[in-house]
């Protein structure tokens, strides 16, 4: 069965420190796995894409990387507007269905 | 350019009464999905259209639950009748498919989800 579990379910940091965001994830085959950021009462926002093992993505203080078995979306220097809720998924080559992590809720203190 | 558009983006209803959700995707893509998120559940697929067409609804939790498509700009989400454990945003999301064969080396950029704001229903 496909799964996505993600770690830790919450975490703080002071603005600045450095830290890394776990999905781990079983699938039969990936086609993608998929980070999106969540705000209160908003729809996950789109982040990265990732394809295959060894593939990273940068998109301002976070950075996206992929293994067999799990990705990690590091967030260098964050700041407070950094604080969201960032959601893994993957995608299987056989489906077209989105399977989903129960997130990360991060808040970034100043 | 404008995103995935959904309204209501609240409805409070009371036990029994018809909910009828809407959500316009995004011009030009050709897949739609309807999505569920709760605490204890997180997001969950309900229904998935290509085409106009429902290829996969189920994720739909009952009979209450109905699913419409009928052209490639406008879809709803109905339910009749609404319960309390319905409460719950319902998420409307669109995506870019060349179409329904996947293949095993993978379309890169086509099957990004773009999601709207969402529909917060209570159902009293």
């Amino acid at each position: 069965e496909d799964q996505v579990t993600q770690s830790p379910e919450a975490l703080r940091l002071q603005e600045g420190e450095s830290s890394s965001l776990n999905c781990s994830y079983t699938v039969s085959g990936l086609r993608g796995l998929f980070w999106y950021r969540q705000d209160p009462g908003k729809g996950p926002e789109f982040l990265f894409t990732l394809y295959s093992a060894g593939e990273e993505k940068e998109k301002e203080r976070l950075k996206a990387t992929l293994t067999k078995k799990e990705s990690f979306l590091h967030i260098t220097a964050p700041k407070p507007e950094d604080s969201a809720t960032y959601l893994c998924a993957v995608q299987a080559r056989s489906s077209y269905k989105l399977i989903f992590g129960s997130g990360t809720r991060l808040l970034v203190r100043p | 350019d404008a995103g995935v558009i959904q309204s209501p983006r609240h409805e409070v209803t009371e036990m029994g009464q018809e909910v009828t959700l809407r959500c316009k995707p995004i011009s030009g893509h050709n897949s739609l999905f309807w999505y569920r998120q709760t605490m204890m559940r997180g997001l969950e697929l309900l229904i998935y259209f290509n085409n106009n067409v429902p290829i996969d609804d189920s994720g739909m939790p009952e009979d209450r639950f109905s699913a419409k498509m009928p052209n490639a700009s406008f879809s709803t989400l109905k339910i009749q009748p609404s319960e309390p454990r319905d409460s719950a945003v319902y998420f409307c999301a669109s995506s870019s498919r060349a179409g329904l064969s996947l293949g095993t080396s993978g379309r890169k950029g086509t099957d990004t989800q773009y999601f709207g704001p969402g529909t917060r229903l209570t159902v009293l």
